[in-house]
C-alpha cells in the first residue's frame, strides 16, 4: 500500500550509478539531521545522520553532506540497487534531538535495473 | 527490525469510533514519539512521551490523546472518527541518554487505520 505524499519530487537513475538526493531545511537553529528510508508499506528505516559540527559523515554505501551556510543536505548512495529504490525523506531536530523530528516531503528513489 | 512494535497492524473502523493503538518501543527506549502520515500531510509528529510523562504536542486533535505506561509501552487513542484521520499512524522511540546530543528515533512498522 501506498504510505507517501503523491506528489514526491523523483529520481530515477540506473542500477549501479550513484544517487544523489537532496533536501533543504529552514531552521538554522537545527543542529542534527537524519535520513529515513520508507519502502511501500513500512516505516521509516534509519539510515545516516548527522551533527551540525559536521560536514560529512559516511556510511555503508552511504554518505551525507551537510552545508549549514546554505541549509542544505544531501544524501549519497553509491552503486545504487535495485534494493534502494524507497521514498527518501531527510528529517531535522532542533536542542540536540530528544525531541520531535521535522521531516521534509521526501524524494522517490527508482532504480531501473 | 527496528526493535519497536506496533498493534494492529492494520484496522479498519467505521465513522464516529474509538481505536486504540499500541506500541512497544526498543529495549531500554524511554521515549515514544506518534506521527501520522497521510498522503497529502506526508509525516507529521502528534505526541511525546518520556518515561511516563508527556514531553511534547504537536498537531495533536483534540479528539486523540495517548499514554504511555509504566512498562514504556504507550497508547495513542483516537475518538470520534472522521474520514481524514485514515492515515499510518507510526511510533518512534529513543533512549535519550542525556548526552550532549540527541539520540535516534527508530521507527515502528506502523499502524494503517481505515475510517469507512
Amino acid at each position: 500500500g501506498e504510505s507517501v505524499g503523491l506528489h514526491l519530487p523523483t529520481l530515477s537513475v540506473q542500477e549501479g550509478d550513484n544517487s544523489i538526493i537532496n533536501c533543504a531545511y529552514s531552521n538554522s537553529a537545527s543542529d542534527y539531521f537524519i535520513w529515513y528510508k520508507q519502502e511501500s508499506g513500512k516505516g521509516p528505516q534509519f539510515i545516516i545522520d548527522i551533527r551540525s559540527n559536521m560536514d560529512k559523515r559516511q556510511g555503508q554505501r552511504v554518505t551525507v553532506l551537510l552545508n549549514k551556510t546554505v541549509k542544505h543536505l544531501s544524501l549519497q548512495i553509491a552503486a545504487t540497487q535495485p534494493g534502494d529504490s524507497a521514498v527518501y525523506f531527510c528529517a531535522e531536530n532542533r536542542n540536540s534531538g530528544n525531541t520531535p523530528l521535522v521531516f521534509g516531503k521526501g524524494t522517490r528513489l527508482s532504480v531501473i535495473a | 527490525d527496528s526493535g519497536v512494535t506496533q498493534t494492529p497492524k492494520h484496522l479498519i473502523t467505521a465513522t464516529g469510533q474509538r481505536v486504540t493503538l499500541r506500541c512497544s518501543p526498543r529495549s531500554g527506549d524511554l521515549s515514544v514519539y506518534w506521527y501520522q502520515q497521510s498522503l497529502d500531510q506526508g509525516l507529521q509528529f502528534l505526541i511525546q512521551y518520556y518515561n511516563g510523562e508527556e514531553r511534547a504536542k504537536g498537531n495533536i486533535l483534540e479528539r486523540f490523546s495517548a499514554q504511555q505506561f509504566p512498562d514504556l509501552h504507550s497508547e495513542l487513542n483516537l475518538s470520534s472518527l472522521e474520514l481524514g484521520d485514515s492515515a499510518l499512524y507510526f511510533c518512534a522511540s529513543s533512549v535519550i541518554a542525556g548526552g550532549p546530543w540527541g539520540d535516534t528515533q527508530y521507527f515502528g512498522p506502523g499502524t494503517r487505520l481505515t475510517v469507512l
